[in-house]
């Protein structure tokens, strides 16, 4: 089936520094990513969807200077957390949607990234 | 709101047992989707049911829709240890793509 890889898989830091993560499809074409964030036993937020080339679209409350999403190809996405500050901890979840097959039906996600900020 | 409300919230049961865990949502849909995630791991999905049928089986999955009473069922027969996980529907609110998903059920399934 289809890959999605992410990387890191946890990552900490201190408060004031940026955070990169990368989104990549392994196997197939991307057309639209979405990132999420995840709080301890909590359900996945959906906080932006971006498509290849475009602008990423931001959901209601979510900075889009704080969390800068890049989706330079139709295999990579990377979120960027500026200035983390410690109430930005939380499990970041990229996936990943293609074209044709049964890449367009479902979601693909990667394994997720723990961002601990200090 | 937020579509996609499982419940139980969480579901102890012993292997070999079935487990059976339900959702509701509040809009129309294309398809409701059941994805499992390990503990600190991404989720995979499990299993697609369209709007327009009632009930899919995949190996020990069973999952049905009432979009009547906008809610999905998701059975697991004869659970496993290996089954213990958190479960999540999720439905698309008629647009593709973008999912939206619910609490989730976290299953422990004990040897």
């Amino acid at each position: 089936g289809a890959v999605v890889s992410q990387h890191p898989s946890r990552v900490i830091c201190k408060s004031g520094t940026s955070v990169k993560i990368e989104c990549r499809s392994l196997d197939f074409q991307a057309t639209t990513m979405f990132w999420y964030r995840q709080f301890p036993k909590q359900s996945l937020m959906l906080m932006a969807t971006s498509n290849e080339g475009s602008k990423a679209t931001y959901e209601q409350g979510v900075e889009k200077d704080k969390f800068l999403i890049n989706h330079a190809s139709l295999t990579l996405s990377t979120l960027t957390v500026t200035s983390a500050h410690p109430e930005d901890s939380s499990f970041y979840i990229c996936s990943a949607t293609g074209t044709g097959g049964t890449t367009n039906e479902k979601l693909f996600f990667g394994s997720g990234t723990q961002l601990s900020v200090l | 709101s937020q579509q996609g409300e499982e419940d139980p919230q969480a579901l102890s049961i012993q292997e070999g047992e079935n487990a059976t865990m339900n959702c509701s949502y509040k809009t129309s849909i294309n398809n409701l989707q059941w994805y499992r995630q390990n503990s600190g791991r991404g989720l995979v999905h499990l299993i697609l049911i369209r709007s327009n049928e009632r009930e899919k089986h995949s190996g020990r999955l069973r999952v049905t829709l009432d979009t009547s009473k906008k809610s999905s069922s998701l059975l697991i027969t004869a659970s496993r240890a290996a089954d213990t996980a958190s479960y999540f529907c999720a439905t698309d609110g008629g647009s593709n793509y973008k999912l939206t998903f619910g609490k989730g059920t976290l299953l422990t399934v004990n040897p």
